[in-house]
């Protein structure tokens, strides 16, 4: 069976900061990897995914992955957090065919 | 071009009851996945359709059922509703079945949050 752990169910960061979610993923085979974010009393958003080719992913609003086969990671970052960027966000892998989420990070941003 | 649209938005029932949502998906796509979410259990998996067919089928007991029409539009059904039904529920669109083994992006609509007394 697959699995996507998140670590941090909750994480805070300081207005300008580094902003790093961790997401680890079990796959037997070469999975796909998906980050969405939600915004309260919304549907999920892709921000970005790995399908093949390079491992440093770019994706909207300033975010990137990168996916580590070794590692198993897929873990977001952004340079400089945002107000804006206050959302639970969801990493996903796909495989077979289904996805398979994690259980989400709460982002907030201090000002 | 539009989003995925789901209806209602809001909606509260009591255990026994039966309920059916809907969800538009996307001009053109063909595939439509249902996941629950709720806080302790997060997005889970409820099915997908693809040209009016079941193609894949999570964890969930039988009172969890759907169907799909020709336009794509499908909808989801839930009978005799359980206090642990009470979830939001998402429905995702996308263009190939099966989510092309795992790499298709799904564009997922903002949900019905159902209530069950």
């Amino acid at each position: 069976a697959q699995s996507v752990t998140q670590l941090g169910s909750h994480v805070s960061v300081s207005e300008g900061a580094l902003v790093l979610l961790r997401c680890n993923y079990s796959s037997s085979v070469p999975p796909y990897l998906f980050w969405y974010v939600q915004y309260p009393n919304q549907g999920l958003q892709l921000l970005l995914k790995y399908t093949t080719g390079a491992t440093l992913v770019k994706g909207i609003n300033g975010f990137e992955a990168e996916f580590k086969k070794s590692e198993t990671s897929f873990h977001l970052t952004k340079p400089s957090a945002h107000m804006s960027d206050a959302a639970e966000y969801f990493c996903a892998v796909g495989t077979g065919n289904q996805f398979y989420f994690g259980t989400g990070t709460s982002l907030t941003v201090i000002p | 071009k539009a989003g995925v649209t789901q209806t209602p938005r809001y909606l509260i029932k009591t255990r026994g009851q039966q309920v059916t949502l809907s969800c538009s998906p996307i001009s053109g796509h063909r595939s439509v996945s249902w996941y629950q979410q709720t806080p302790g259990q997060g997005l889970q998996f409820l099915f997908e359709y693809f040209s009016e067919t079941q193609r894949n089928k999570g964890n969930f007991p039988g009172r969890f059922s759907g169907r799909q029409f020709s336009n794509s539009r499908s909808e989801m059904n839930v009978s005799t509703l359980e206090l642990g039904d009470s979830a939001l529920y998402l429905c995702a669109s996308s263009l190939r079945w099966g989510l092309a083994g795992g790499q298709e992006t799904q564009y997922f609509g903002p949900g019905t949050r159902l209530l069950v007394l």
